[in-house]
């Protein structure tokens, strides 16, 4: 398997402009995880996904950020209008949580999107 | 408040030498604890997950130590080499489902 694949690796985008970040989790896994980094807070997490339904938003910042799910193949995160302190590492993460148990199971990290806003 | 505090937060050491990373926390209840390891500009990879009745666990040149009591834990890097040089995260679960806590990692840097 390729492992947690995401795009784009890099993004620059100017204030104000509408950022999708995409996440293609490995297969077979039933959980989705999306994550920041920056330097001063460290890793966070935004939004847990399982099997397809998100679970826990609570880490999302503002309503000006959004993820989806439509598919077990496919996840987006949308950051509309993005904002200069939106610049961070995304990361999303899968892994396969058997029934009754809690997010507690190993997670794999794709490489991350670098978001640059100016 | 879930916390997870990690020391030292930037490390360097000698090639071939030991060292040590540290890791407090105060979740509760606890359910397990990751050490991750984030090489520059790479997503983090889990070294190892110890849970409340593990004392230590080994993967290759890494040590794990859990002290449930205390709650504490540290990650012994022996015979340290380059590529060591990365970021070491500490990750704990509670029991159930609830978030994970982060440390904000340790960075380490291996010198020739």
């Amino acid at each position: 398997d390729a492992g947690v694949i995401q795009s784009p690796r890099h993004e620059v985008t100017e204030m104000g402009q509408e950022v999708t970040l995409r996440c293609k989790p490995i297969s077979g896994h039933n959980s989705l995880f999306w994550y920041r980094q920056t330097m001063m807070r460290g890793l966070e997490l935004l939004i847990y996904f399982n099997n397809n339904v998100p679970i826990d938003d609570s880490g999302m910042p503002e309503d000006r950020f959004s993820a989806k799910m439509p598919n077990a193949s496919f996840s987006t995160l949308k950051i509309q209008p993005s904002e200069p302190r939106d610049s961070a590492v995304y990361f999303c993460a899968s892994s396969y949580r058997p029934s009754g148990q809690g997010m507690n199971t190993e997670a794999f990290f794709g490489q991350g999107t670098r978001l640059t806003v100016v | 408040k879930n916390q997870v505090e990690q020391s030292p937060q930037s490390l360097i050491i000698l090639e071939g030498k030991n060292c040590t990373l540290q890791c407090n926390y105060t979740v509760s209840p606890f359910s397990n604890l990751r050490w991750y390891k984030q090489d520059t500009g790479r997503g983090p990879v889990s070294l190892t997950i110890m849970t409340f009745s593990e004392n230590t666990k080994s993967n290759g040149r890494y040590t794990a130590t859990l002290d449930a009591d205390t709650k504490q834990s540290s990650l012994h890097i022996t015979a340290s080499q380059l590529s060591d040089s990365a970021s070491y995260i500490c990750v704990v679960s509670a029991r159930g489902y609830q978030k994970v806590t982060f440390g904000t990692g340790t960075k380490l840097q291996v010198i020739p």
